[in-house]
């Protein structure tokens, strides 16, 4: 069965440090999305991408964050500047045309931690 | 997106089969019913989803009554494996031209006990 894969299962980086977490959604899906999840707190959604723009995004996903298909396999977010409170698992969601909303296969996650 | 109401936490033994019900009295007639399941450290995975009356697929049943004002997801005879956070969703699946975010709640969370 196809899956969405991410990469580094687990990324440790000092505050102020940029990082970019990975994902490759399976591959016929269009529609691609980042969560996150705080320790111990909701699944949170930050931002949906489709046909190459952003299409929605939460006011968590402020100007220190970004996304980016940079090719057709891979979609990726970036932090710019992170802080402590970006500690969390990050999660990639992709889901297929022709399904329902909410019919989203997610990757396995992301853990950042920030120092 | 309707409020939506689960029990925070379950425990069952394994081999029982498990009833989660949710309630979602203000339900509107374009939204549906859906279920996501969540292992410790993983992401989230749809598991069904449903307008009315029942549903099965080889994971869980999720029954619906007339009204839709309450929703039941099902896990027959359930294993150690099954423990996890259960979320109920629902909403207008497809509204918005299918970009739709999916917001969870705090969800059920399932314990199996040996």
């Amino acid at each position: 069965e196809p899956e969405v894969t991410q990469t580094p299962s687990h990324q440790v980086t000092q505050m102020g440090q940029e990082v970019i977490l990975r994902c490759v959604p399976i591959s016929n899906h269009l529609y691609f999305y980042w969560y996150r999840q705080i320790l111990g707190q909701k699944v949170e959604f930050l931002v949906s991408f489709y046909n190459n723009e952003i299409s929605e995004k939460s006011e968590i996903f402020d100007d220190q964050f970004s996304v980016e298909r940079p090719d057709g396999s891979n979609f990726t977010l970036k932090i710019r500047s992170t802080k402590l409170e970006d500690s969390a698992m990050y999660f990639c969601a992709s889901r297929e045309p022709g399904t329902s909303g909410y019919e989203q296969y997610f990757g396995p996650g992301t853990r950042l931690t920030v120092t | 997106l309707a409020k939506t109401t689960q029990p925070i936490s379950m425990d069952s033994y394994e081999g029982q089969e498990v009833n989660i019900t949710c309630s979602h009295n203000n339900i509107a007639t374009n939204d549906y019913i859906t279920w996501y399941q969540q292992f410790p450290s993983q992401g989230p995975r749809f598991i069904i989803q449903g307008y009315k009356t029942k549903v099965t697929n080889e994971v869980a049943s999720l029954f619906i009554p007339a009204d839709r004002k309450s929703s039941t997801l099902s896990l027959p005879r359930v294993s150690l494996s099954d423990t996890a956070v259960y979320y109920c969703l629902v909403g207008d699946i497809w509204n918005s031209g299918g970009y739709q975010k999916v917001t969870f709640g705090i969800g059920t969370k399932l314990q199996v006990i040996p």
